[in-house]
């Protein structure tokens, strides 16, 4: 089975601009997850969707939004980028909106100049 | 802010040593869990253990958890080259989102 699939891989992007994130979770997988892993530093929780539904959103700006679709894959869209958005973004999946494990893709390089 | 807190930060042992990370964590857990990341990549899923569990086990990982002093514990025997990586816990709130630790960055030494 397909683990979790983000696109694109990496991404530049300057200052001003904004950037969408696809992220594909796990078959049969209906809660995605959105983390920023800044260098050196844990990630950080932005978003948490199931069933299409926003359930939780982390101390982020309201540049930082982000929906899921029927099939359950999701979009992280970040608006006016600030040269402190460069960062790993990460998406995770899991089963339902419970205690779960979250399965991480391989991330998606963002890099604003 | 809510992270916790890991220890070491950083950590270098012998090939075939045992390897020992600490975490603890502010909340009221719903459950640990454990992960690895190699130089920046996507995180792999190690081991998930549950407020009312006090250790569990898989392969060459044991992870204790003591809800008393808010703290894990994560432990690689015999550890290989291989086990080279960062690793994080991350704490599930009540939320079911996961807070992540500040790391330990693991060096096997072949």
């Amino acid at each position: 089975d397909a683990g979790v699939t983000q696109s694109p891989t990496h991404l530049i992007k300057t200052r001003g601009q904004q950037v969408t994130l696809r992220c594909s979770p796990i078959s049969g997988h209906k809660s995605v997850s959105w983390y920023q892993q800044v260098l050196g530093q844990g990630p950080q929780f932005i978003f948490q969707y199931y069933e299409k539904e926003e359930r939780g959103r982390g101390n982020f700006p309201d540049r930082f939004s982000a929906r899921q679709f029927p099939n359950y894959s999701s979009e992280l869209n970040v608006n006016a980028l600030l040269l402190g958005d460069s960062a790993l973004y990460l998406c995770a999946s899991s089963l339902g909106q419970g205690g779960d494990e979250q399965f991480f893709g391989p991330g998606t390089r963002l890099t604003v100049l | 802010s809510q992270q916790g807190e890991e220890d070491p930060q950083a950590l270098s042992i012998q090939e075939g040593e045992n390897a020992t990370m600490n975490c603890s964590y502010k909340t009221s857990i719903n459950n640990l869990q454990w992960y690895r990341q190699n130089s920046g990549r996507g995180l792999v899923h190690l081991i998930l253990i549950r407020s009312n569990e006090r250790e569990k086990h898989s392969g060459r990982l044991r992870v204790t958890l003591d809800t008393s002093k808010k703290s894990s514990s994560l432990l690689i025997t015999a550890s290989r080259a291989a086990d080279t990586a960062s690793y994080f816990c991350a704490e599930m709130d009540s939320s079911y989102k996961l807070i992540f630790g500040s790391g330990t960055r693991l060096l096997v030494r072949p």
